[in-house]
């Protein structure tokens, strides 16, 4: 079935660094959405994208949806504790309503 | 506020018994969906349900049942042929009208289930 890849798996920072992960597939996507997970508890929703090249911020959190609609990156600015967690990215081919979804990134943050 | 309950929160249950998941959702979403994660594993997809009275297999319903009796709710049972059902089991809900903001899922809190 179709795989996102999703990378790094794991990242420990200090606090007030700047974070980026990302995902890339090899099929074509028309959504893409980016997910916080705290532990023991659902992922929220962090950022929302739905054109190719579209640029998308939340607070310290900004998202671009990639021009080849094959990939999606998340940047965290200034880093604190509470950004510690798990982040999903998921995204959505054509009229296909089931989400396929990356393994996750697990950040860590020394304050 | 509106969102989605899941409950209860932590279950332990022996072999072979089944137990079931609930879940019940008060944001007129028309579709729900049941996922399973372990560690390492992200989010794999159990059963979803885009109406009521209408269910369909995700990538690893064995061992797993559901009904959609209500709009509202949407509860899992996980079965004795469940081989490994000690996981953490997320529910989601998804309005399906055309607007972009559609696609996005609402999480539960999820539901941890320990079988001793």
């Amino acid at each position: 079935g179709q795989q996102l890849n999703q990378s790094p798996q794991s990242m420990f920072i200090q606090e007030g660094e700047d974070v980026s992960m990302n995902c890339t597939s090899s099929s074509i996507f028309n959504t893409w959405l980016w997910y916080k997970q705290d532990p023991g508890e659902g992922p929220v929703l962090l950022i929302a994208l739905y054109k190719a090249g579209e640029l998308t911020s939340n607070g310290r959190l900004t998202a671009q949806f990639g021009i080849t609609r094959k990939d999606s990156f998340l940047n965290i600015s200034a880093s604190i504790p509470s950004d510690v967690g798990i982040y999903f990215c998921a995204g959505q081919i054509g009229d296909n309503r089931k989400l396929i979804w990356g393994l996750g990134t697990s950040l860590a943050v020394n304050p | 506020d509106g969102g989605i309950t899941q409950s209860p929160k932590y279950l332990f249950r022996k072999e072979g018994q089944n137990v079931t998941l609930s879940c019940e959702q008060n944001l007129n979403h028309d579709a729900m969906y049941w996922y399973r994660q372990d560690p390492g594993q992200g989010l794999r997809l159990i059963y979803y349900s885009q109406i009521v009275n209408d269910f369909q297999k995700g990538d690893i319903a064995e061992g797993y049942s559901v009904s959609r009796e209500k709009k509202e709710s949407f509860p899992l049972t996980v079965t004795s042929a469940q081989k490994n059902p000690t996981a953490f089991y997320l529910c989601a809900s998804r309005a399906t009208s055309g607007l972009s903001g559609a696609n996005v899922l609402t999480f539960g809190a999820g539901s941890r289930l320990t079988v001793l």
